[in-house]
C-alpha cells in the first residue's frame, strides 16, 4: 500500500504556542488529505478535508482560525494547531488519497500532541 | 441520520476464528472499508468492498451485502499480534467516509 509520513510524531508544548504537523505522501500524489483527531478509546474525527491548492473545508465546530491547515503541494500538507491549550492535547493523524473520489485513504503513524 | 454498529468488544482465543459484524445506515454507498488499528497507532488499510460478496486476503477476509446493510471481517488462525481495534468505515455519496466506533478484539492465549 501507499505510505503517508507524519512529522513530529510526538511533540510537548506550552500553552499558548504554535505547533505544525507535517503530512507527506511518499510514493504517490495525494490530491486530497484529511486531517483527523482521536481521543483515547474513542473513533476518528475528522476535523478537516483539504485539497491540493484549495482552501481546507472544515467539519461542524472544528475553528479555522485555530487549526490553519495548508496543502500547497500534491505531497504535503500541513496542520498548525495555533495558541495551543491543553484541551488541544489529542492524537492527530492524517490520511492521503489519490486523485479518485472512491480511492482507498491511507493513514500517516499520527501525532501525539500534549499541551502543558 | 448515518450510522455505523459494530460491537465494542470481543475476545477469542489464539488460533481460533473470529467474525466481526458491522451494519450501516448511509446516505448512499460507494464502499465499506475495514481498518485495524492497534493502541497508540494510526489505523492501517485491511480490506475494501463494493461488491456483494467474500473477499480473501490471507487470514484475513471481508464480506460485504449492500441489500442488507451488513458486512463482517473475519480472521482466521488469530494471532495474538491481531489483539486490535478493528474499524469499520463506509464511504457514502459524497465520498465521504463515515466511521464506526471500532471493534476491541482481545486475544487469549
Amino acid at each position: 500500500g501507499a505510505v503517508v509520513s507524519q512529522h513530529p510524531s510526538r511533540v510537548i508544548c506550552k500553552s499558548g504556542t504554535s505547533v505544525k504537523i507535517e503530512c507527506r505522501s511518499l510514493d504517490f500524489q495525494a490530491t486530497t488529505m484529511f486531517w483527523y483527531r482521536q481521543f483515547p478509546k474513542k473513533s476518528l474525527m475528522l476535523m478537516a478535508t483539504s485539497n491540493e491548492g484549495s482552501k481546507a473545508t472544515y467539519e461542524q465546530g472544528v475553528e479555522k482560525d485555530k487549526f490553519l491547515i495548508n496543502h500547497a503541494s500534491l505531497t504535503l500538507s500541513t496542520l498548525t494547531v495555533t495558541s495551543a491549550h491543553p484541551e488541544d492535547s489529542s492524537f492527530y493523524i492524517c490520511s492521503a488519497r489519490g486523485p479518485w473520489e472512491g480511492e482507498t485513504q491511507y493513514f500517516g503513524p499520527g501525532t501525539r500532541l500534549l499541551v502543558l | 441520520g448515518q450510522n455505523i454498529d459494530q460491537p465494542t468488544e470481543m475476545t477469542a482465543t489464539e488460533g481460533a476464528i473470529v467474525q466481526i459484524n458491522c451494519t450501516y445506515q448511509t446516505s448512499g454507498f460507494n464502499g465499506l472499508f475495514w481498518y485495524q488499528q492497534h493502541a497508540g497507532e494510526a489505523p492501517t488499510f485491511l480490506s475494501y468492498n463494493v461488491l456483494d460478496g467474500l473477499e480473501e486476503k490471507g487470514r484475513f477476509s471481508s464480506f460485504l451485502s449492500r441489500s442488507k446493510g451488513y458486512s463482517y471481517l473475519l480472521l482466521k488462525e488469530l494471532q495474538m499480534k491481531d489483539s486490535a481495534s478493528y474499524l469499520c468505515a463506509v464511504m457514502d455519496s459524497n465520498y465521504q467516509l463515515i466511521w464506526g466506533a471500532g471493534t476491541k478484539l482481545i486475544i487469549k492465549p
